[in-house]
């Protein structure tokens, strides 16, 4: 089954305490990113990645880090985790950069609370 | 920038009801548009990609309809259900490469 899947699904944390989401897409997609969901703000992206080694910042980057390595896996890097982080959090990806086709699938999301 | 405007926020309405959810963005340039469906804390279900060449597209009791000069998309959901009842987003997407989301219209559809 084609999907994008994300895990933890829920986490609780401390503040500080260094953690990863991990993202990955079975369909060989050129396209990664993600988002984060907020009450009032909507969704917002925190980083894009056209295609391996290649990441850039989206709307909201700060206090996040992204690697891709491999085409399947976009993992999201919280290294110091803040209050203001706790968020509803999606991956997504589609086949390629641009193009009037380019759907984009998600994943279930992450709930991250960080205390 | 681009800006993308849902109205109504929220509606509720009884079954059976045909509904139109509506979308407005500011900015013509866009690659396509897409509506999702989200379930209450859970991910996104993407329903209907509409190509900027299109002018509409269609799945069983839905039809997204795209006016890309006057910056307008609608999604019409014939004879509602209460198991339609979700939060609906449209996105556009434009040479960013990203999505540009609205806030949502919340449907409750009742019994």
């Amino acid at each position: 089954e084609a999907q994008v899947t994300q895990n933890p699904r829920y986490l609780i944390t401390v503040t500080g305490k260094k953690l990863t989401v991990t993202c990955s897409q079975n369909m060989n997609h050129e396209y990664m990113s993600w988002y984060r969901q907020d009450p009032g703000l909507g969704l917002r992206q925190i980083y894009y990645s056209m295609n391996v080694e290649v990441t850039d910042k989206g709307d909201v980057p700060e206090g996040y880090k992204v690697s891709r390595k491999e085409k399947r896996n976009f993992p999201l890097i919280l290294e110091s985790p803040s209050p203001n982080q706790t968020s509803l959090y999606f991956c997504a990806s589609s086949l390629s950069r641009t193009g009037s086709y380019n759907e984009q699938f998600f994943g279930p999301g992450t709930r991250l609370t960080v205390l | 920038k681009q800006e993308v405007t849902q109205i109504p926020a929220a509606l509720s309405v009884p079954e059976g009801e045909n509904l139109v959810l509506n979308c407005s963005f500011t900015d013509s340039a866009i690659y396509n548009l897409q509506w999702f469906r989200q379930d209450p804390g859970k991910g996104l279900t993407s329903l209907l990609l509409i190509q900027s060449s299109q002018r509409e597209q269609t799945s069983g009791r839905l039809n997204a309809s795209l006016d890309k000069s006057s910056g307008r998309s609608t999604l019409y959901i014939a004879a509602s259900q209460p198991g339609d009842s979700a939060t609906y987003l449209c996105a556009v997407i434009g040479n960013t490469d990203k999505l540009i989301f609205g806030t949502g219209t919340r449907l409750q559809v009742f019994p």
